[in-house]
């Protein structure tokens, strides 16, 4: 059972939509993380949300933490073939070891 | 960059061979983590250190070993490769507290069990 569930698994769109990637736990978590990792390469670190309800923005990429930190979401506005690559989700849950839980991914490919 | 390298990038070997993978760092920090990568299942820890000679299991440690004889230097042994090892390896450092752990991650290692 993944502690981090994310959703959708794969997703494949045209250039100029918009899309929302979503990261679910039942646990809580003192922060958590959003990296990238395009083919042949290790994750690279995107942003860490630590405060409930917390937005956070990167050009067309918002990120958002559940009021409750048991949650977040990656919206991509406009969608360029640039932002193509699989988007993981990590979080160091509270009264833990501080080690990082990892969901699965989020395999995004946008069409030129 | 953090100034990760892993070797070798890519490793084709026979089952019952011992493998061993290297990381190096130049930045001196104290905790570094070995994970597999497999479809479907995300990043998984296999080992993490955070010191020299200090080690300790990940959730997915069996079958492999590591040593850490220099704050730079992160090595993961398969003792006797499987073909269950088959996967992709990526060595880790942790940039920032405990907390937040925000990881730096190396280029990766692509292994192959026939």
């Amino acid at each position: 059972t993944q502690l981090l569930e994310q959703s959708p698994q794969f997703l494949s769109i045209q250039e100029g939509e918009n899309l929302t990637v979503y990261c679910n736990s039942s646990s809580v978590f003192s922060s958590l993380q959003w990296y990238r990792q395009e083919p042949g390469e290790g994750p690279v670190l995107l942003v860490t949300v630590v405060t409930g309800g917390e937005v956070k923005k990167l050009k067309r990429l918002t990120f958002q933490f559940g009021d409750a930190r048991k949650d977040s979401s990656l919206h991509i506005t406009a969608a360029q073939p640039g932002d193509t690559g699989l988007y993981l989700c990590a979080g160091v849950r509270v009264n833990s070891n501080y080690q990082l839980i990892w969901g699965a991914g989020t395999k995004l490919i946008i069409k030129p | 960059d953090a100034g990760i390298t892993q070797s070798p990038r890519h490793k084709v070997t026979e089952t019952g061979t011992p493998v061993t993978l290297r990381c190096h760092q130049t930045e001196n920090h104290r905790y570094m983590y070995w994970y597999r990568q497999d479809p479907g299942h995300g990043l998984r820890l296999i080992h993490y250190s955070y010191g020299v000679k200090d080690t300790d299991k990940g959730e997915v440690s069996d079958g492999y070993s590591v040593s850490r004889s220099k704050t730079e230097d992160f090595l993961l042994t398969l003792e006797s490769a499987t073909s269950s090892q088959t996967s992709v390896y990526f060595c880790a450092i942790r940039v920032t507290g405990a907390s937040y752990n925000e990881q730096f991650f190396g280029p990766g290692t692509r292994l192959t069990v026939l």
